[in-house]
């Protein structure tokens, strides 16, 4: 596609549910970067791929969050049993080439909220 | 740990003046990125930088390797400039605690008035 793509844009969920968030990143690009940014703060690493691999995930906050990547491509970030501290937007990012001195694309983000 | 630090971390202007947002870091890198996020949220990178300088437009970025030092300048800023200016710089060693990634400074946010 022509950019990043986030999906849902925004999401509300209840305590305890499951929330998966989708990344459809630019075509080509093989590295793949998911981040945090919670209100009003910075944006926080959670966990990158490299193809279809993400050679460490010690990043993720907690055993209830994990992200695979398939194809390539798509990338999905699921979070189970979310709490109220799970609220934040959910940012997505392609590049080229990892650990490149290329540029970042970023998609609009998911926003979750946990009530 | 590595680390990022943005000063200042607000900035008000009024429409017309020269701007300048600075970036510093601990360690070696081999790249450091400017970054910008409207209210709305979406991140748009400006520049990508390992040595020198780059200008696109009104913006210059400038970094100074042996300083450990970064500085984002906009001229003639004008209110569509108002947002939250992010550095991220990919430490050659990343001693963070975690993955090999980038590490983001708190952000600079940015207001210019008419």
């Amino acid at each position: 596609g022509a950019g990043v793509s986030q999906s849902p844009s925004n999401k509300v969920t209840e305590k305890g549910k499951d929330v998966e968030l989708r990344c459809d990143p630019i075509s080509g690009h093989t590295a793949l970067y998911w981040y945090r940014q919670r209100l009003g703060q910075g944006l926080e690493f959670l966990i990158y791929f490299q193809g279809n691999s993400a050679p460490d995930k010690s990043g993720l906050p907690s055993d209830r969050f994990s992200a695979e990547r398939t194809g390539e491509s798509v990338s999905t970030l699921t979070i189970q049993r979310t709490q109220q501290e799970d609220s934040a937007v959910y940012l997505c990012a392609s590049s080229l080439v990892y650990a490149s001195t290329g540029e970042l694309f970023f998609g609009e983000g998911s926003r979750l909220t946990v009530l | 740990k590595n680390e990022v630090e943005q000063s200042p971390q607000n900035l008000t202007a009024q429409e017309g003046e020269f701007i300048t947002i600075n970036c510093s870091y601990s360690v070696g890198i081999s790249a450091l990125h400017w970054l910008q996020q409207h209210p709305g949220g979406g991140i748009v990178s400006l520049f990508m930088l390992s040595s020198g300088k780059k200008k696109h437009g009104r913006l210059i970025a400038t970094i100074n390797i042996q300083e450990k030092h970064s500085s984002l300048h906009i001229t003639a800023s004008h209110p569509r400039d108002s947002a939250v200016y992010i550095c991220a710089v990919r430490f050659r060693i990343y001693s963070g605690g975690g993955a090999d990634g980038l590490t983001f400074g708190k952000g600079t946010h940015l207001i210019i008035q008419p």
